[in-house]
Formats: C-alpha cells, sequence, structure tokens
C-alpha cells in the first residue's frame, strides 16, 4: 500500500481564493510527521509546513495551513488568498519513528495552476 | 552561498561518461541525503549520510556512486548511465537529532541529467 496519497493530479484556483490539497498516508507509528513542500518549475523544493502526530493544533505558517485529522490519517494543505506565484507542484512528505530512517516519503504531488 | 547549493545544475552524458555531482551545504547541518525525482514518479531515495557515514541506501545500482567527505560536501559520482537514469536530482540536508520526527529537509535546486 501507498504510504502517501495525492489523490489530486492537477487543480486550478482563482487568485485571491483559498484552495485545499488532499493527503492521506498510512502508518501504523503512533509517532510520524508530516511535511509538505512546494516544487516550482525551477526544480527546487521548498518547505513550506510540518505537523507531528502529537500536536493538538493544526499548524499554520502564513497562508499555508494544514489540516490534520488524525483518525482519518488526512494531512490537507490550505493555501489562503492565492497567489499567482502559488502556481506550482505540491508534495506531502512522511517520516514515521519507528522505522528509524531519517528520509522522507513523498507523494507523487498536486499541480496548482493559479488564474488571474 | 546561502542554503544548499548543487552544481551543475543540468548535465548531458552520454552512456559511457563518467561524470559527478556535488553538493554542498551551508547550514550547519550533519545529514545529507540523494534523491531521485523521474518524470511521473514521487522522489526517491538514494543514499542517506549522517556524520559522513552513509546510513541509508535504497539499493541504488553501482553505476551511481556517492562521496561525502565531510558534513557539508556531497558528490554523486556517475559512470555508464543508462537512458532511464535520466532525472533530477535532488540533493538535502538536515540537522539530524536523535530519531526526531520533525527534523526538516532542505533541498538544493537539482541537477538536471539527460543519458543520450
Amino acid at each position: 500500500a501507498q504510504k502517501i496519497t495525492q489523490t489530486q493530479p492537477g487543480m486550478f484556483v482563482q487568485e485571491k481564493e483559498a484552495v485545499t490539497l488532499d493527503c492521506t498516508y498510512d502508518t501504523s507509528d503512533q509517532s510520524y510527521g508530516l511535511f509538505w513542500y512546494k516544487q516550482p518549475s525551477s526544480g527546487e523544493m521548498i518547505f513550506l509546513i510540518y505537523q507531528g502526530s502529537y500536536d493538538e493544533q493544526n499548524a499554520t505558517e502564513g497562508r499555508y495551513s494544514l489540516n490534520f485529522q488524525k483518525a482519518r490519517k488526512s494531512a490537507n494543505l490550505v493555501i489562503s488568498a492565492s497567489q499567482l506565484g502559488d502556481s506550482a507542484m505540491y508534495f506531502c512528505a512522511m517520516r514515521e519513528r519507528d522505522t528509524g530512517r531519517r528520509a522522507l516519503t513523498f507523494g507523487s504531488g498536486t499541480r496548482l495552476q493559479v488564474q488571474p | 552561498e546561502t542554503g544548499v547549493t548543487q552544481t551543475p545544475r543540468h548535465l548531458v552524458m552520454g552512456m559511457t561518461n563518467k561524470k559527478s555531482l556535488k553538493c554542498e551545504q551551508h547550514l550547519g547541518h550533519n545529514a545529507m541525503y540523494w534523491y531521485k525525482q523521474s518524470a511521473k514518479k514521487p522522489l526517491e531515495l538514494m543514499f542517506v549520510y549522517n556524520f559522513k557515514e552513509q546510513t541509508e541506501n535504497n539499493s541504488v545500482p553501482s553505476r551511481f556512486s556517492p562521496e561525502c567527505p565531510n558534513s557539508s560536501h556531497l558528490f554523486l559520482h556517475l559512470h555508464t548511465l543508462q537512458p532511464e537514469d535520466s532525472a533530477l536530482y535532488l540533493c538535502a540536508s538536515s540537522h539530524a537529532g536523535q530519531g526526531e520526527v520533525g527534523e526538516t529537509q532542505y533541498f538544493g535546486p537539482g541537477t538536471r541529467l539527460l543519458v543520450l
């Protein structure tokens, strides 16, 4: 089974509107971390936001927030007030404590296009 | 220079060539990573180095040879590659704690490799 599932290959949003990018994950570990990265066409992966499995509050970073629903194993990224510069690929990723691995497991990504 | 840098940004090589990719991090981190991003596939971990020691090798073919002379530099030596090795190669670094799931990885801009 896939560890990280992003079911939306592509999304469109109007400038200044909010958009939600979906991410579901699969783990039996009690301690894990969830990350979102943005990848513009230039290629660099830019860290956006982090949510720990024991964090009681949803993470927020400026216009980014994470809608964390632990029981449903979902960690959706919400971008408020979309800007043209938000057009990019967005990846959800996870690290599990019990595997002992440092590396992140990534989803297949969602391409977001912001329209003027 | 700040963050994580990678050179070259673009590389075209024949199947009989030998080339090297270079990564340097200016963040004071002690763990470094190589990831491969092929078209329409999630990022795949290749290698992890922690304090210059290789700690993870994700069954990477021997035509890819990593080298980590110190905590700031990471190389990927390439020889007799195949056309299917064409991809974006991303380097990342992090501050390795004691099994912390929230350890954030910061990425370089990547090297776009084309094997002819």
